[in-house]
């Protein structure tokens, strides 16, 4: 089975710019959570997406937002990047109450 | 309050065995996962818990402990490719697929 992807790999922003991220899970999860992973604060947690429903969101502003396709495909957008939205952003794929597997992350960088 | 606890470095001989511990006080429980990273790399899944005892995966061994909020990640007969980051997660008890990290142990394996 094919495993997480992301895309793009690598994004170059600037201040006040939006961003949307895109990830599409192993084939028959439904299942997608996006997590940020800076130096500083380490891995957190963003939003979980089940069956196009947002089902738990973390302590991010609302700049943070997802969405989740029929395909259980997942988008995740940054409004108004600051410089400290600089991070890996990471999704995760899981089947129903199971274990999360993560995709190779997209590297943001904001300028 | 959410808190995960791992030492942040170990250094390992080649061919010996290591222990990394993590110490946990969640607000809910249901699982407890082992991840390893690689420097520029997603985390992969290791082990997963939820009832106390140890777990064993080839040379990787977890256990958990509910009652102290205590796990342990065994490695043995160490690698050079061992060398990486090893990330200790909780499940949250409703947060269906949400993950709360601790800050990763950097392990650093020496000929």
């Amino acid at each position: 089975k094919a495993g997480v992807t992301q895309t793009p790999r690598y994004l170059i922003k600037t201040r006040g710019q939006q961003v949307t991220l895109s990830c599409s899970p192993i084939s028959g999860h439904r299942s997608v959570s996006w997590y940020q992973q800076t130096p500083g604060q380490g891995l957190q947690f963003l939003f979980e997406y089940f069956s196009e429903t947002q089902r738990n969101k973390g302590n991010f502003p609302g700049r943070f937002s997802g969405r989740q396709f029929s395909n259980s495909r997942s988008e995740m957008n940054v409004s108004t990047l600051e410089l400290g939205d600089s991070a890996l952003y990471l999704c995760a794929s899981s089947s129903r109450g199971g274990t999360q597997y993560f995709g190779p992350g997209t590297r943001l960088l904001v300028l | 309050g959410q808190n995960i606890d791992q030492p942040t470095e170990m250094t390992a001989t080649e061919g010996a065995i290591v222990q990394i511990n993590c110490t946990y006080q969640t607000s809910g429980f249901n699982g407890l996962f082992w991840y390893q990273q690689h420097a520029g790399e997603a985390p992969t899944f290791l082990s997963y818990n939820v009832l106390d005892g140890l777990e064993e995966k080839g040379r990787f061994s977890s256990f958990l402990s509910r009652s102290k909020g205590y796990s342990y990640l065994l490695l043995k007969e160490l690698q050079m490719k061992d060398s990486a980051s090893y990330l200790c997660a909780v499940r949250d008890a409703g947060g269906y697929n949400k993950l709360i990290f601790g800050a990763g142990t950097r392990l650093a394996v020496h000929p």
